[in-house]
């Protein structure tokens, strides 16, 4: 167990609609990344927050917006979905100081698009 | 940019042998952090190994041991008496400080009882 949680698991929706995904970091950490990876495929990185802040991003397309709350918990919305954004969603969290840069990543959440 | 290459898509290995992991990547950069990550056919993405690249020392963790070679900027994964719970796909990573981190397409271990 990483420390990292992730829900809801499994989502399965249809095109068109939306869907938020949560991410809980490990207790101290206050940077959170959201990763997509497509079946057999790497991980694409989407974006990163610290402390509440964006502090980069990456691939992540316009239909798709993020943030972190005050209490570092992160949210991942996901809009107009396609059949091509289903894929396994990552959150990983790191501390970022103090020569602590690994990242630990949640379960995931499944998403399919019917 | 910084990139990732993992030029071995599968690899396999006998039970209780030894199998070595590729990895090299591009930077103009002296101060990062390499990773390995093990994803098992559970997908969770599991954090085996890391080497700060100040450090001469390879890293070593249990069975798993690195070979990192900076100015070859090589960086490859071994692991010792292999066990059927290695299969996984394996994942090296690299992060500059806290900047976002960079991973490499992946190499499959398959673990042959």
């Amino acid at each position: 167990d990483s420390g990292v949680t992730q829900t809801p698991k499994h989502l399965i929706t249809a095109t068109g609609q939306r869907v938020t995904l949560r991410c809980s970091p490990r207790s101290g950490d206050l940077s959170v990344y959201w990763y997509q990876q497509s079946l057999d495929q790497g991980l694409q990185f989407l974006i990163q927050y610290y402390n509440g802040e964006e502090r980069a991003k990456g691939n992540i397309l316009e239909r798709f917006s993020a943030q972190q709350f005050p209490d570092l918990h992160s949210e991942l919305n996901l809009s107009s979905l396609e059949l091509g954004d289903s894929a396994l969603y990552f959150c990983a969290s790191s501390v970022d100081r103090d020569g602590s840069y690994e990242q630990y990543f949640g379960p995931g959440t499944r998403l399919t698009v019917t | 940019a910084q990139t990732v290459t993992q030029s071995q898509p599968e690899m396999s290995v006998q039970e209780a042998e030894t199998v070595t992991l590729s990895c090299t990547y591009d930077t103009s950069e002296s101060d990062y952090y390499l990773f390995w990550y093990k994803q098992p056919p559970s997908r969770q993405m599991i954090l085996v190994i890391r080497q700060e690249a100040y450090k001469q020392q390879n890293a070593t963790e249990n069975r798993f041991s690195v070979n990192f070679q900076k100015a070859a900027k090589s960086f490859s994964l071994k692991i010792s008496d292999s066990q059927l719970g290695d299969a996984a796909m394996y994942f090296c990573a690299y992060r500059r400080g806290n900047n976002d981190m960079r991973f490499g397409a992946g190499t499959r271990l398959t673990v042959k009882p």
